[in-house]
């Protein structure tokens, strides 16, 4: 089955650590997009992706970090810099080029210990 | 700055009856809108994808409008049923950000 995998679905933070959140995806996608999930916010882009080796800063990117070193694959770190990091996590990827439908992930829940 | 709000926040209805989800944006130069589906603790669903020359897409009980001049779409849901009960995100993709700019989503629950 084509789709975006993304793990581990639950994931707690100590403080002073860093956490890397995983995303693949097996639909020969180029771009790829990390987005933070607050209630009662919408969602908010973190990082974006065109093309391997190549990511652009969204609009909340303090406190994240990103690779892209395979097309399949887009990990998210979170630093200790990000100081509320408690939220739900989506990965997706697209077709690169406009009026393409992004497809989701089932994200990863990031709390706090 | 495009902002992207949708009315109302919740909506509780019947089985069977027709609704009308609402979503408006402040900056009319768009690719496109999208209608998407959050179920709970899940990933977003494509529904319809609008693009800033159409005017409407449906998609079987589905049905979306964009008037890109006045900022405007609707999703119609015909005849809803328990297993539509999830939250609708609207997003447009700006001409001036490259990027999806979401609205805060209207969770909707169908009941018996």
């Amino acid at each position: 089955d084509g789709g975006i995998t993304q793990s581990p679905k639950y994931l707690f933070r100590k403080e002073g650590q860093n956490v890397t959140l995983s995303c693949e995806q097996n639909l020969n996608h180029d771009a790829m997009y990390w987005y933070r999930q607050d209630p009662g916010q919408g969602l908010r882009l973190i990082y974006y992706s065109q093309i391997v080796n190549d990511f652009q800063k969204g609009d909340i990117a303090e406190g994240y970090s990103v690779s892209r070193e395979k097309k399949e694959s887009f990990p998210l770190t979170v630093t200790s810099a990000q100081k509320n990091p408690t939220a739900f996590y989506l990965c997706a990827s697209s077709i690169a080029g406009y009026n393409q439908p992004q497809h989701f992930g089932d994200g990863t829940r990031l709390s706090i210990l | 700055k495009q902002e992207v709000t949708q009315i109302p926040a919740a909506l509780s209805v019947p089985e069977g009856e027709n609704l009308v989800l609402n979503c408006s944006f402040t900056d009319s130069a768009i690719y496109n809108l999208q209608w998407f589906r959050q179920d709970p603790g899940k990933g977003l669903t494509s529904l319809l994808l609008i693009q800033s020359s159409q005017r409407e897409q449906t998609s079987g009980r589905l049905n979306a409008s964009l008037d890109k001049s006045s900022g405007r779409s609707t999703l119609y849901i015909a005849a809803s049923q328990p297993g539509d009960s999830a939250t609708y995100l609207c997003a447009v993709e700006s001409y001036n950000t490259d990027k999806l700019i979401f609205g805060t989503g209207t969770r909707l629950q169908v009941f018996p």
